[in-house]
């Protein structure tokens, strides 16, 4: 199925540091979310984004919902040990079916 | 957001015989929900849509003969795999899509292992 390229991969980041990912696509999106996913769990809804250029955040936590309507960006400042996870943006296709297309994650790890 | 159950959490089955999975939304009536396939330490693939009194939506590629969906009610959808392989274990998510913000709530996921 389609998926949406999540960078970096993977980060290992020192406690306190800022981190940024971003999600592109060649196909506009119009919503964009992000999860956190934690092991052998579920998702978890962090942030919605509904409007191109839209800033949001969430406590430590800022995305942005690119104005191409192609990409998205995460950014996590002041990270702390319960930031580890794998994040995923999700893109809600256009085609008006309402399913949402995932990312293929960034797994963070932060060293304390 | 909705909450929504899932169960079992994890299971172990032989090869050849069928495991049901539940998914309950617990305060929100589901006209939709969604069923994901993770592999580990992979993304998260949609398998089908769960329709409420109508057949499910399969994504390309997804046996729907293999992966039996039901959705009976407002707050149940269940997700039956169906003479199951050692290449059918994974980790099974289903989620619900919550008004107004269209996005999904997840379900804490099923461990299926075929062995």
């Amino acid at each position: 199925g389609q998926q949406l390229n999540q960078s970096p991969q993977s980060m290992f980041i020192q406690e306190g540091e800022d981190v940024s990912m971003n999600c592109t696509s060649s196909s506009i999106f119009n919503t964009w979310l992000w999860y956190k996913q934690d092991p052998g769990e579920g998702p978890v809804l962090l942030i919605a984004l509904y409007k191109a250029g839209e800033l949001t955040s969430n406590g430590r936590l800022t995305a942005q919902f690119g104005i191409t309507r192609k990409d998205s960006f995460l950014n996590i400042s002041a990270s702390i040990p319960s930031d580890v996870g794998i994040y995923f943006c999700a893109g809600l296709s256009t085609s008006g079916t309402y399913k949402y297309i995932f990312g293929t994650g960034t797994r963070l790890k932060v060293l304390a | 957001g909705a909450v929504v159950s899932q169960h079992p959490s994890w299971v172990i089955c032989k090869s050849g015989t069928s495991v049901k999975i539940e998914c309950r939304s617990l305060d929100f009536q589901a006209t939709t929900m969604f069923w994901y396939r993770q592999f580990p330490k992979k993304s998260l693939m949609l398998m089908a849509t769960s329709n409420e009194g109508s057949k499910a939506t399969y994504e390309q590629g997804v046996e729907k003969d293999k992966f039996l969906i039901n959705h009976a009610s407002l707050t149940l959808s269940t997700l039956t795999v169906t003479s199951a392989h050692p290449e059918d274990s994974s980790f099974y998510i289903c989620s619900v899509r919550d008004h107004p913000s269209y996005g999904y709530t997840f379900g804490s996921g099923t461990r299926l292992t075929v062995v």
